[in-house]
């Protein structure tokens, strides 16, 4: 069975610009969830979808937002690009079966640097 | 606001020592823990989950504790390999199921 996929892989945008990242779930899985790390802060917790509806959001700003299909596809934007949002972006999947709180599994992560 | 902390920050052993890493949480109403692994630049692997209600869990050469009263697991891992040589990072997940909060890892260095 085929691993959590994020793409793109790396990223370089300047300041004010917006992305999109990309992530593709483990087949079956409903559960997404995006993560940020730095090495200042390490892994922060950015939002979790299931069947397409955010169930939890941590403490970012309204730049970051995200979206989850039908298909359990996520993607995740960041507007008006700043310096300090210059980190790995990991995406999580797992199957989150009636709601229960199982193994997380994640994908290899976006590089994105603002310059 | 749970808080997890993982000492030490980092580790150097040399190959075939049995050794802990730690981790602590402050607050006890958590769902699970989880500890993973991450070689540099890359993503999250999973290593072993313990629910709430479990006291250990194991898989080949590691073993993981938890004590939620006291706020604490271990990560136990037997005979140390150089393909050890990674950073170990421990997750709590919060009491609505969705979020890890995780500490910000030891980096383990295993010598030949």
């Amino acid at each position: 069975k085929a691993g959590v996929t994020q793409t793109p892989r790396y990223l370089i945008k300047t300041r004010g610009q917006q992305v999109t990242l990309s992530c593709s779930p483990i087949s079956g899985h409903r559960s997404v969830s995006w993560y940020q790390q730095t090495p200042g802060q390490g892994l922060q917790f950015l939002f979790e979808y299931f069947s397409e509806t955010q169930r939890n959001k941590g403490n970012f700003p309204g730049r970051f937002s995200g979206r989850q299909f039908s298909n359990s596809r996520s993607e995740m934007n960041v507007s008006t690009l700043e310096l300090g949002d210059s980190a790995l972006y990991l995406c999580a999947s797992s199957l989150a079966s009636a709601g229960v709180a199982d193994t997380q599994y994640f994908g290899p992560g976006t590089r994105l640097t603002v310059l | 606001k749970q808080e997890v902390t993982q000492i030490p920050a980092a580790l150097s052993v040399p190959e075939g020592e049995n050794l802990v890493l730690n981790c602590s949480f402050t607050d006890s109403a958590i769902y699970n823990l989880q500890w993973f692994r991450q070689d540099p630049g890359k993503g999250l692997t999973s290593l072993l989950l313990i629910q709430s209600s479990q006291r250990e869990q194991t898989s080949g050469r590691l073993n993981a504790s938890l004590d939620k009263s006291s706020g604490r697991s271990t990560l136990y891992i037997a005979a140390s390999q150089p393909g050890d040589s990674a950073t170990y990072l421990c997750a709590v997940r919060d009491q609505a199921g969705t979020a890890l909060i995780f500490g910000k890892g030891t980096t383990l260095s295993v010598s030949s």
